[in-house]
């Protein structure tokens, strides 16, 4: 079955570092994957949707600046926090479509700012 | 506006009761799909089924089923014979044609099933 790998599963870094986040489809093209963003106890938020060879779209109140987005290649998004904050401690997780309105979402990044 | 609801923040359950975890859900599209998933501890994403607007049919696969009705705008997913391993966050969301291919979630419901 389609697969979406995340990387790393968690990350502990100093705040004001940068982290990236790596989520690659492992057998299959994305042209398009999916940035989410989960506080414990609450629902996933959209953060943006990474567009192939194109800007990601971001969902109202997200920064574009500190959530960076890259989607360089078919099979690998980027999410990189810049500048980290304690506040940006949450899970983090990415999906995928690999057939038409079927998701695939990877395992997940547990960000914690120190 | 897309909206899904999950009024059931936390159910608890003795091993074998069955339990129903409600979803509604609002959209002003004619074409959609709903979604349930399973988020255990570690917290990946468990897919369990997905219906479209156009298909009513309840669906069983094992112990668990579903109710989707339109008129309601409700789509349950019922666990009969519920077990401990039962036990997790429950995501209900929707995806309309319309929406460039965005999942909206529910808030969510935490299930625990005690022994």
């Amino acid at each position: 079955g389609a697969v979406v790998s995340q990387h790393p599963s968690r990350v502990i870094c100093k705040s004001g570092t940068s982290v990236k986040i790596e989520c690659r489809s492992l057998d299959f093209q994305a042209t398009t994957m999916f940035w989410y963003r989960q506080f414990p106890k609450q629902s996933l938020m959209l953060m943006a949707t990474s567009n192939e060879g194109s800007k990601a779209t971001y969902e109202q109140g997200v920064e574009k600046d500190k959530f960076l987005i890259n989607h360089a290649s078919l099979t690998l998004s980027t999410l990189t926090v810049t500048s980290a904050h304690p506040e940006d401690s949450s899970f983090y997780i990415c999906s995928a479509s690999p057939v038409s309105y079927g998701y695939t979402f990877g395992s997940g990044t547990r960000l914690t700012v120190v | 506006a897309q909206k899904v609801t999950q009024a059931q923040t936390e159910i608890s359950v003795v091993e074998k009761e069955d339990v129903t975890l409600d979803c509604v859900y609002e959209t002003r599209d004619t074409t959609y799909y709903l979604f349930w998933y399973k988020q255990p501890p570690s917290g990946e994403l468990v897919f369990l089924i997905r219906r479209n607007s156009f298909d009513e049919q309840n669906e069983i696969s094992g112990r668990y089923s579903w109710n989707f009705q339109k008129s309601t705008s409700s789509f349950n997913f019922t666990i009969t014979a519920s077990q401990v391993v039962d036990s997790a966050v429950y995501f209900c969301a929707l995806r309309s044609s319309n929406q460039g291919g965005k999942l909206i979630f529910g808030q969510g419901t935490e299930l625990s099933v005690k022994p």
